[in-house]
This record gives structure tokens, sequence and C-alpha cells, in this order.
């Protein structure tokens, strides 16, 4: 059964301190990971595609990272305005809808 | 600027009457649409996709008589909450697919619609 688990399920860092969300999953023949930011009461937010294992990509602060059975969303010196929830989702190639993790929370303080 | 916007941001209704959830795509044509739902704690559910000019898809488990979805043109499509219970309280959020995309993972999300159930 395909599966996404995010963790931790909430993270409270200090302003500068680096870190990094875990997103594991398991699908029959990825298509696609997908990380996206949502802030509370609203849409979430696409951030990310990744494909295939050893991909990255990058946009301001965040980077993530794909292996065979995990994304990374690795956070440089977060700003309080980073502070959101960050969904993780995963398209396989046996059924194309998506599967969408629990989220991290995540806060920074100032 | 917003691609996708929702109507109305949130509402309150008594149970037992209806509620229409208005979705437009702003900036471009959209013959799909996707109508998700989000409790607190849980992940995003897809509830059907809206197909314009023709029925929506449902997905398993999800009443299509009590959720009412209409795609009447290539920039809206609705949901009706019919016959609303206190159960069906929740976090409404429709999605488009992002232009020039053919992954159906990459969406444009609306702001959602809070709806509560007294």
């Amino acid at each position: 059964e395909d599966q996404v688990t995010q963790s931790p399920e909430a993270l409270r860092l200090q302003e500068g301190e680096s870190s990094s969300l875990n997103c594991s999953y398991t699908v029959s023949g990825l298509r696609g990971l997908f990380w996206y930011r949502q802030d509370p009461g609203k849409g979430p937010e696409f951030l990310f595609t990744l494909y295939s294992a050893g991909e990255e990509k990058e946009k301001e602060r965040l980077k993530a990272t794909l292996t065979k059975k995990e994304s990374f969303l690795h956070i440089t010196a977060p700003k309080p305005e980073d502070s959101a929830t960050y969904l993780c989702a995963v398209q396989g190639g046996n059924n194309r809808k998506l599967i969408w993790g629990l989220g991290t929370s995540l806060a920074v303080n100032p | 600027g917003a691609v996708v916007s929702q109507h109305p941001s949130w509402v309150i209704c008594k149970s037992g009457t209806s509620v229409k959830i208005e979705c437009r795509s702003l900036d471009f044509q959209a013959t799909t649409m996707f109508w998700y739902r989000q409790f607190p704690k849980q992940s995003l559910m897809l509830m059907a996709t809206s197909n314009e000019g023709s029925k929506a898809t449902y997905e398993q488990g999800v009443e299509k008589d009590k959720f009412l979805i209409n795609h009447a043109s290539l920039t809206l499509s609705t949901l009706t909450v019919t016959s609303a219970h206190p159960e069906d309280s929740s976090f409404y959020i429709c999605s488009v697919l992002r232009g020039g995309s053919a992954n159906t993972g990459e969406l444009f999300f609306g702001e959602g619609s809070r709806l509560t159930v007294l």
C-alpha cells in the first residue's frame, strides 16, 4: 500500500538554526515526490518536485533531496517567516492519485 | 498574485442547510479542478475531480449526492454541501493543475473555505 510518513510531527527552531524535515515513502513506481508549504488557514503552496533518487532542488533557504526511500527538506538558517506546515506527497505509477503525509509543523523563533 | 480564488473563506451554517463554495481559476482556463478536504491533524484528502462540461469523479467513500460538484465553465467549479451536518465541518480546498505542467502532483491551491456546521 502506498504510504507517506513525515517526521518530526512538529519542530521548533531558533532563527538561524538549520535542520531537516523527513518524508519517508513507499510507493510502486514513483512518478514524483512533491513538497508543499501550508500556512495556517490557507491552502498549500507548491515548493518542489523530485523525480528520481539523487535529485536535488533549491529555493532560497530550502533544499529538497530524494533517495529511493525518503526525501529531506533541508532548511538553512531559517527565519521566522519560514514558520509553516510542510507537506510531502507522492504520486505512484499504478495510481496517479497523490498520497499526502500529515506534515511537519515548523516554528522558527526570532 | 492568487491563481485560484475560493469563496467564501469561511462560513457558518445551521445543520440541515446547504452551503455552496466557489472556486475560480484566475489566470488560465482549467478543464480539471480538484476538491480536497482537510480535517485537523489529518492529511489532505481528495474528494473529487471536477471536469468541465461533464460529471465529477468522486473518490471512494465520498457521497456524490451530498457533495454536489458543478464545473460549468473553464474558470469556475462549485462544491455544494447539501444538508450539512456537524461532521461536515472541515476545511475545503480546491486546486488546479499548474499551467504547463503535465504532472498532476503540481497544483495551485485556493485559499480554502472553512465550514462550520452548528
